[in-house]
């Protein structure tokens, strides 16, 4: 089976840095994904990573370590609209997610 | 371009009946995957279609079923409906399972009385 923990809720102010972090316990590993849902719409991809290391989109970047199942979410300069739920997914080969429980990111003034 | 679409939005059935929920997928996208979403909870997998076969399931009972058409639109049957399938049921598609990315749909919401 396969299990992936992250924090449930994290607060920041606007102009902030945020970092979500998700460990998971799996099998067939192909890379770890993250999503963003604002309440209750489609979930939209941020990024994946397949390899260890940095991958850079803008104002987010997310990490991967295999060695230590263990990837993070770094969001900067934090906006009103970056509230939302935040998902790390483990991929497969056929590229079907297996899901956190999400965290649920709110951003102050 | 359109992206992926699902229908009805919302639907309220009572325990026991049946359902059937529509996905058509983004231009282009072949695979089409099926998740559900309970209150609180991540989008949990279901199954996944590529050319009208199901290719992975994922722990869900046979009540749920799925289809999918040629024109690579699928359907999601859910039969003998619980209360415990009240959830949002969302659809993905990707071009193939080469693919990182996934794209969903905004979702059914079902709830059962």
């Amino acid at each position: 089976g396969q299990s992936l923990e992250q924090p449930s809720e994290v607060t920041a102010v606007e102009g902030a840095i945020v970092q979500i972090n998700c460990t998971y316990q799996t099998s067939g590993f192909y890379g770890l994904s993250w999503y963003q849902q604002h309440d209750g719409g489609a979930p939209t991809f941020l990024s994946y990573n397949g390899l260890d290391g940095l991958e850079e989109t803008g104002r987010f970047s997310s990490f991967l370590s295999r060695s230590d199942s263990y990837g993070y979410l770094l969001l900067q300069e934090l906006q009103m609209k970056d509230s939302a739920s935040y998902f790390c997914a483990v991929r497969d080969e056929y590229s079907t997610l297996t899901f956190g429980k999400g965290t649920m990111l709110l951003v102050s003034p | 371009d359109a992206g992926v679409t699902q229908s009805p939005t919302h639907l309220i059935k009572t325990r026991g009946q049946q359902v059937t929920l529509r996905c058509s997928p983004k231009s282009g996208h072949d695979t089409v995957s099926w998740y559900q979403q309970a209150l609180g909870q991540g989008p949990q997998f279901i199954f996944q279609y590529y050319e009208e076969e199901e290719r992975q399931r994922g722990n869900f009972p046979d009540r749920f079923s799925g289809h999918q058409f040629p024109n690579y639109s699928s359907e999601l049957n859910v039969n003998a409906l619980l209360l415990g399938d009240s959830a949002l049921y969302l659809c993905a598609s990707s071009p193939d399972s080469a693919y990182n990315e996934q794209f969903f749909g905004p979702g059914t919401r079902l709830t059962v009385l």
